[in-house]
């Protein structure tokens, strides 16, 4: 089992309000990415990082931010939302070179 | 274009069936290659990897073939618990960036 956690699992929150979603692992990966998926849809990336101080922004545009402070921490923010950022959200990482990514179990945020 | 495209869903097979997915890119320096699996509702997890000589993982056969910058997954003799979605995964040149096709669904009947 990959050691990358999300919190919360699930979430419903109001519109306006800010959230953070919270990744961390404990495998000591540089790497590490956020993507979401709306149902039965494909993943889309929306951040990535190379490691400590280091946030890209991925191919599909989003109104969230990340920040990566220490190596195994990547969370991500939304300073207010609204019903059209409810979806899955994936954070993944990997290890350096051409490797697998490890996901976490998703955090299922619903935006009302 | 998307640079990673997969065949359409859904697949719908018997068990015991023999089914192949098929998946090209775009981005001719692309260096890595992968299969993963994607139950409903859940995270995706790495089925195999994809080398160049092609690779066979029990009943799951993995193939690249950088020429036509295309990646297949053959699953022979199919399970009931083979029905997921399939997801055609590529790193770019750099290896950093990992991009994932839409996905093909499969459904295995009894």
């Amino acid at each position: 089992e990959a050691d990358i956690y999300q919190t919360p699992r699930y979430l419903v929150i109001g519109t306006g309000k800010k959230i953070t979603l919270e990744c961390s692992q404990t495998m000591g990966h540089d790497k590490m990415y956020w993507y979401q998926q709306d149902p039965g849809m494909e993943l889309h990336l929306i951040h990535y990082s190379y490691g400590v101080n280091s946030t890209e922004k991925g191919d599909l545009s989003s109104e969230s931010t990340v920040s990566r402070i220490r190596t195994e921490h990547f969370p991500l923010t939304l300073e207010s939302a609204r019903p059209s950022h409810t979806s899955q959200y994936l954070c993944a990482s990997s290890a350096p070179g051409n490797t697998e990514a490890f996901f976490g179990q998703g955090t299922r945020l619903t935006v009302v | 274009r998307k640079e990673v495209e997969q065949d359409p869903g859904p697949f719908n097979v018997p068990e015991g069936a023999t089914v192949a997915f098929n998946c090209t890119y775009s981005n001719s320096a692309s260096q890595s290659f992968f299969w993963y699996r994607q139950d409903c509702r859940k995270e995706p997890k790495l089925l195999m990897s994809v080398y160049s000589s092609g690779n066979e993982d029990g009943r799951f056969t993995a193939q690249l073939n950088r020429a036509s910058q295309y990646i297949s997954l053959l699953i022979r003799d199919s399970k009931l618990s083979d029905s997921a979605t399939y997801l055609c995964v590529v790193n770019r040149g750099g290896g950093f960036k990992t991009i994932f096709g839409a996905g093909t669904r499969l459904f295995v009947k009894a």
